[in-house]
């Protein structure tokens, strides 16, 4: 079975700053990586994605994420923060080789950019 | 740009009410999600579709069921509401073979008392 895990329920980080928001995955097949962002009462937008290719990966809003095999890791980062990413995010992961269609999504992460 | 609507933004039902929930994308897509979002639990799968009439239950179907007979819409039907299925209900539509990422409409945060 395929899962996620966002370790940090919540991450706290200055405006200027670098941040990084943590994902780990388990699958059994080659994994499809996805970063969701969510901001109050709206529905998840599609941030970045890894399918395959450069492990280094380029999204929206200037965030990137590093896919890394070894430590079946995909942790989103962004240079330097702003207040306006504070949201909620989640990691997805979709397993290619079973064939399930539907994502499945970490329990989501707290980013708080302080002025 | 691709569209996901929902019926309604907030909904309050009485328990065992009948409940309908409903979803439309515009981007033709093949494949249909229901999800549930609840604090500390992440977004966890209910049903899908992959073609009209076509359904697999998800991680959670329990006290749920879905119907698709248009590509483009799908519903979640609460048959007997409970107030255990209090929640935000996500939609989310995307591509069979690519790009697989999905597309999430506003969510319907539905209480029931």
């Amino acid at each position: 079975a395929q899962s996620v895990a966002q370790p940090e329920d919540q991450v706290n980080v200055a405006e200027g700053n670098p941040l990084t928001v943590k994902c780990t995955y388990s699958v059994s097949g080659n994994p499809y990586l996805f970063w969701y962002v969510q901001y109050p009462n709206r529905g998840l937008q599609f941030l970045l994605k890894y399918i395959t290719g450069d492990n280094l990966v380029k999204g929206s809003y200037g965030f990137e994420a590093e896919f890394n095999k070894s430590q079946t890791s995909f942790h989103l980062k962004k240079p330097s923060a702003l207040v306006s990413d504070s949201a909620l995010y989640f990691c997805a992961v979709r397993d290619e080789d079973t064939g399930r269609r539907a994502l499945t999504f970490g329990s989501g992460t707290r980013l708080q950019v302080q002025p | 740009d691709v569209k996901v609507t929902q019926s309604s933004r907030y909904l309050v039902k009485r328990t065992g009410e009948k409940v309908f929930l409903e979803c439309v994308q515009d981007m033709d897509h093949e494949n249909m999600f229901w999800y549930r979002q609840d604090p500390g639990l992440g977004l966890r799968l209910i049903y899908f579709s992959y073609d009209v009439k076509m359904k697999e239950k998800g991680d959670i179907p329990e006290g749920y069921s879905v119907s698709r007979e248009k590509k483009e819409r799908f519903s979640l039907i609460l048959e007997s509401a409970s107030t255990n299925q209090t929640s935000m209900y996500l939609c989310a539509s995307g591509r069979d073979r690519g790009p697989y990422e999905q597309y999430f409409g506003p969510g319907t945060r539905l209480t029931v008392t």
